[in-house]
């Protein structure tokens, strides 16, 4: 089975600080995806890279950043976390690239807050 | 761009009922619509799929049907059990496009009441 790691279940942040997200994928996907989920706003495209080295912006990058320099991790990183970020953060991983009917495999998320 | 509304928000049924999750997209070369459950504490996993050349697609207690005309699909669980508890979402994409493209719905909560 495809396993997606997310480094941490719950992170407590400081407004202000540098904050990462860490995922990992074991199966050689070239897909790499991060999401936020907020009750009523479901899931939100934050970042998503097709290739190592490689980043596109998805639908709500603002205030984000990324960085892909293994196949196999793809990390978040709030460059001066605020507290409209508390939020549940999902990563996930498909392929072939480009393909638009390949599965999406989510780790279990990320609860951030922010105070 | 897509836009895909899901309704309702909240659904309670009676264990061994059927539950029925509608959703309507706005754009018209969408072409693939999957599903996706999300159980308390893990990350969503697809549970059924269905392309814009089929109408209808079963599998077990399961299946999901498209009207491409209205421009709406449905999931449709019969004889629900306790693990079909869970958050539900639907999604659509066009064809040609990476998964990027992917819009989702907002969930709908699905309670199976003993």
């Amino acid at each position: 089975d495809v396993k997606v790691t997310q480094s941490s279940r719950y992170l407590v942040k400081r407004t202000g600080e540098k904050v990462f997200l860490e995922c990992v994928q074991d199966m050689d996907h070239e897909n790499m995806f991060w999401y936020r989920q907020d009750p009523g706003l479901g899931l939100r495209l934050i970042y998503f890279s097709y290739d190592v080295k490689m980043k596109e912006k998805g639908d709500i990058p603002e205030g984000y950043s990324v960085s892909r320099e293994k196949k196999e991790r793809f990390s978040l990183i709030l460059e001066s976390a605020s507290t409209n970020q508390t939020s549940m953060y999902l990563c996930a991983s498909s392929y072939p690239s480009s393909s638009y009917n390949s599965p999406l495999h989510f780790g279990n998320g990320t609860r951030l807050t922010v105070t | 761009g897509e836009n895909v509304e899901q309704h309702p928000s909240t659904l309670s049924v009676q264990e061994g009922d059927s539950a029925v999750i509608k959703c309507t997209y706005s754009d018209s070369a969408s072409n693939y619509f999957p599903w996706y459950k999300q159980e308390l504490g893990k990350g969503p996993q697809l549970i059924i799929d269905i392309r814009s050349n089929v109408g209808e697609k079963k599998d077990q207690r399961i299946a999901v049907t498209l009207n491409k005309t209205a421009k709406h699909f449905s999931l449709h669980i019969t004889e629900t059990q306790p693990e079909d508890s869970a958050v539900y979402f639907c999604a659509a994409i066009s064809g040609g496009g990476g998964a990027d493209g992917l819009t989702f719905g907002k969930g709908t909560h699905l309670i199976i009441q003993p």
